[in-house]
């Protein structure tokens, strides 16, 4: 069935650092994909989509691609602040079925 | 604004009571309704399809006689973990799917605690 692997954490680092947090997929058809976040004690919140090849999605300085040829959809900020300080997950989704997430990433950014 | 809204956000209940969990779509009528669970520092969990009108479908391991899903409208699916444990604490999420490209909308979840 279709799985969705991101990188193990935690991710630490300093601020206005550059993150990336890896994620591939494994699914039939033509999935879209997402990325959402969850801040300590919140619940979930969309952070960006993309829902077809070479799409871009991007959100408050984040962005990530739709890679079909090497099934990925990376996430990347160029300048990370402490309140992005939280829990990254990967997702995808077929046609209004129920997201698959990925296991998370923990990011802790340090001023 | 919020799209969709779970009520309580936390809750302490002691073993063997039941707890309901409700989710309302605030703003459009959703024939489906996704309840997730999730454990300490781990993913989401699929826990079941809520359908309006028609019996919850729940994912493989899942005990639907501890885990009743009613979606009676359009805008509202309720969760109740009946006869809780201890093991049963962790945080439930709802969620709600707008259509085919749409993201889904989630509630903010509800912390159960059992003692």
């Amino acid at each position: 069935g279709d799985s969705v692997t991101q990188m193990e954490g935690p991710v630490t680092l300093s601020e206005e650092a550059f993150l990336t947090i890896n994620c591939t997929y494994t699914a039939t058809g033509y999935p879209s994909l997402f990325w959402y976040v969850q801040y300590p004690g919140e619940g979930l919140q969309l952070l960006l989509k993309a829902t077809k090849a070479d799409d871009k999605g991007s959100n408050k300085g984040f962005e990530a691609t739709y890679r079909k040829e090497t099934t990925s959809f990376h996430l990347e900020k160029g300048s990370v602040q402490v309140s992005d300080s939280a829990v990254y997950f990967c997702a995808l989704n077929q046609a209004g079925t129920a997201l698959i997430f990925g296991k998370g990433t923990t990011l802790s950014v340090s001023s | 604004g919020a799209v969709v809204s779970q009520h309580p956000s936390r809750v302490i209940c002691k073993s063997g009571t039941s707890v309901k969990i409700e989710c309302r779509s605030l703003d459009f009528q959703a024939t489906t309704m996704f309840w997730y669970r999730q454990f300490p520092k781990q993913s989401l969990m699929l826990m079941a399809t809520s359908n309006e009108g028609s019996k919850a479908t729940y994912e493989q391991g899942v005990e639907k006689d501890k885990f009743l899903i009613n979606h009676a409208s359009l805008t509202l699916s309720t969760l109740t973990v009946t006869s809780a444990h201890p093991e049963d604490s962790s945080f439930y999420i709802c969620s709600v799917h707008r259509g085919r490209d749409s993201p889904l909308h989630f509630g903010n979840g509800t912390r159960l605690t059992v003692t």
